[in-house]
């Protein structure tokens, strides 16, 4: 069984200030995607990111994936309210994806 | 693009009663994903469907829960009978291809009393 781990668990931060979420595995996956999830909907993907090493940007948000393929994380800057929202990564192998239990993020004006 | 579409929103129902889930993915997605989201658990997969065949379907937790999926732009999910354990968030997700981004639908919110 692949699992994913997500690190922190919770996080409360103030605006503007930068964070950095987790994902570990001892399993190699062949993509990684990042969702967000906010209260009363279905994850929204974010990125997905396939090459060893890749790193990918998305305005404020910096997603790696590590060069073994295992692990991500996922940087934001100059976090803002908006960022407030459990975010999930999920790791594709065999078909299916393995989703972490995610990171719970509240950014406070 | 109307994107996944799951129906109802929120089901409120009785111990014992059965519950139908519905699900219309996007329009060209080969494979569909049924999970069911809770606090203690977070997301867990419950089955899916390739080419409207069902792949696994380990994560149905019990013979209570079923599934199907007659044709490429429908699948149901029914719970016969529900206990309040059942009380979840569930979720369908549809790709385009195995192993490609999910997207999800806005969920179906159900509470067994």
């Amino acid at each position: 069984t692949q699992l994913l781990e997500q690190s922190p668990q919770f996080l409360s931060i103030q605006e503007g200030e930068n964070l950095t979420v987790y994902c570990n595995s001892s399993s190699v996956f062949s993509s990684l995607q990042w969702y967000r999830q906010e209260p009363g909907e279905g994850p929204v993907l974010l990125v997905t990111v396939v090459t060893g090493g890749e790193v990918k940007k998305l305005k404020r948000l910096t997603f790696q994936f590590g060069d073994a393929r295992k692990d991500s994380s996922l940087h934001i800057t100059a976090a803002q309210p908006g960022d407030t929202g459990l975010y999930l990564c999920a790791g594709a192998g065999a078909g299916k994806s393995t989703f972490g239990d995610g990171t719970t993020l509240t950014v406070k004006p | 693009d109307a994107g996944v579409i799951q129906s109802p929103r929120h089901e409120v129902t009785e111990m014992g009663q059965e519950v139908t889930l519905r699900c219309k993915p996007i329009s060209g997605h080969n494979s569909l994903f049924w999970y069911r989201q809770t606090m203690m658990r977070g997301l867990e997969l419950l089955i899916y469907f390739n080419n409207n065949v069902p792949i696994d379907d380990s994560g149905m937790p019990e013979d209570r829960f079923s599934a199907k999926m007659p044709n490429a732009s429908f699948s149901t999910l029914k719970i016969q009978p529900s206990e309040p354990r059942d009380s979840a968030v569930y979720f369908c997700a549809s790709t385009l291809k195995l192993g490609y981004e999910q997207y999800f639908g806005p969920g179906t919110r159900l509470t067994v009393t």
